[in-house]
């Protein structure tokens, strides 16, 4: 399958501490993204990577990328409760015309 | 103003029913994505439409038939409702593969 894998699955952490997300896939990409789903909400795109990059800030993101290891990472820091949420990383195949999306990574900030 | 509206927002309907969800987007993206996302928060692409034009259909029963009338519009159409339709469907929206704007989904139950 060329479905990203994400790790962990769920992750449960105190408000303040910083949260990683992994994301690994098969085959070569031109770039990776990274979304959030808030419960009963559509997706929001967070970030996108390209494949000739390593690494990218947004705000309180930080997303690596390796491409020989064909895995990427998402961390939040100084998390905060609102940012309970699945988080999915998705990734545009080489000539696929779409995102694959991996199962998600459920994260909880606990007060 | 939503970027990406789909209605209905839920929809509970019997058995061998047909049924309909609407999807428009205001972004002038050129191409409209359905997804299904099953019990288990897994997203797969269904079909997806580049300027009115099918570019992808991932296998999807022919129970299931999308329409573009022009590439603001991607409706889906699914016939003969089975049980296994539960889920909730994304319409999405995007520029090329890069960053996806999601509506906020359709709850699809069927009894």
């Amino acid at each position: 399958s060329q479905q990203g894998e994400e790790d962990p699955q769920a992750l449960s952490i105190q408000e303040g501490e910083n949260a990683t997300m992994n994301c690994s896939y098969k085959t070569s990409i031109n770039n990776l993204q990274w979304y959030r789903q808030n419960s009963g909400r559509g997706l929001v795109h967070l970030i996108l990577i390209r494949s000739n990059e390593r690494e990218k800030h947004s705000g309180r993101l930080r997303v690596t990328l390796d491409t020989s290891k064909k895995s990427s990472s998402l961390l939040i820091t100084a998390s905060r409760a609102a940012d309970t949420a699945s988080y999915f990383c998705a990734t545009d195949f080489q000539g696929a015309q779409k995102l694959v999306f991996g199962q998600g990574t459920r994260l909880t900030i606990n007060p | 103003d939503t970027a990406v509206s789909q209605t209905p927002k839920y929809l509970v309907t019997q058995m061998g029913n047909d049924k309909s969800i609407k999807c428009e987007q205001n972004l002038g993206h050129d191409t409209m994505y359905w997804y299904k996302q099953d019990s288990k928060k897994f997203l797969k692409i269904m079909f997806s439409y580049n300027n009115k034009e099918l570019i992808i259909n991932e296998t999807v029963p022919n129970r299931f038939s999308p329409k573009s009338p022009d590439k603001a519009h991607l409706n889906l159409h699914i016939n003969s409702l089975e049980l296994g339709d539960s889920a909730v469907y994304f319409c999405a929206s995007s520029q090329g593969t890069v960053g996806y704007t999601f509506g906020s989904g359709t709850r699809l139950t069927v009894v």
